[in-house]
């Protein structure tokens, strides 16, 4: 089974918006981590923010914020103000510390377009 | 502070042939990461190192990929003989020991393999 499902392919907003991009994950690890990173079209990986399982309050990064909904398992990242230069690839991933050393597991994306 | 370094950044081969990648981490990272990412999709770990120790290998095509880690530093991945599939980007990433949820992979910027 996927443990982190982005069932958005693509999503497009124009400039100035908002976006929400959605994630839905499966574990039975009651101690875990959800990250997302930004990948643009040169191809690095960059951290935008991060939520863990215990935490209390949504976690919030500048124009980047997650709504983490723990009942439902879902960690969508809300971008505020969308910018011409968020246009990328999002990615989701997650990481239990259940059996000593993790992993981090990533969705398989979903890319954003901004347009003017 | 230097980043995850790659190289090469790219690379093209005909099927068959072998071909490595090299990986410097951040200095002091322990953990280590081989990820690999087809065109369209998310990263999927390849291996994982702790130290010069693996980790995770669970999803390594053994049969033609080898990786190793000397000296607990710099790594490097070997594909022998190359498939077609094997067109992907390689990424490497470091981290502290992932003994914590919020344990943040940093990724250098990929080496872009095409097999033709």
């Amino acid at each position: 089974a996927q443990k982190i499902t982005q069932t958005q392919p693509g999503m497009f907003v124009q400039e100035k918006e908002a976006v929400t991009l959605d994630c839905t994950y499966d574990t039975s690890d009651p101690s875990y981590g959800l990250f997302w990173y930004k990948q643009p079209s040169s191809g690095e990986m960059i951290f935008l923010i991060y939520q863990g399982s215990y935490d209390q309050q949504n976690a919030t990064e500048g124009r980047y914020s997650l709504n983490f909904q723990k009942a439902r398992k879902s960690a969508n990242l809300v971008i505020s103000a969308s910018q011409l230069g968020d246009s990328a690839m999002y990615f989701c991933a997650m990481r239990e510390t259940g059996s000593g050393y993790s992993t981090l597991t990533f969705g398989k994306g979903t890319m954003l377009l901004v347009s003017p | 502070e230097a980043g995850v370094a790659q190289s090469p950044r790219y690379k093209i081969i005909e099927k068959r042939q072998s071909v490595a990648f090299w990986c410097n981490p951040i200095s002091g990272h322990a953990t280590l990461y081989w990820y690999q990412q087809i065109l369209g999709q998310g990263p999927k770990l390849l291996i994982q190192f702790q130290n010069n120790g693996v980790v995770d290998d669970s999803q390594l095509p053994k049969d033609r990929f080898s990786a190793e880690r000397l000296k607990g530093v710099d790594s490097t991945l070997k594909i022998q003989p190359a498939k077609l599939e094997d067109s992907a980007v390689y990424l490497c990433a470091s981290s502290a020991p992932p003994r914590q949820t919020n344990t943040e992979a940093f990724f250098g910027q990929g080496t872009r393999l095409t097999v033709v």
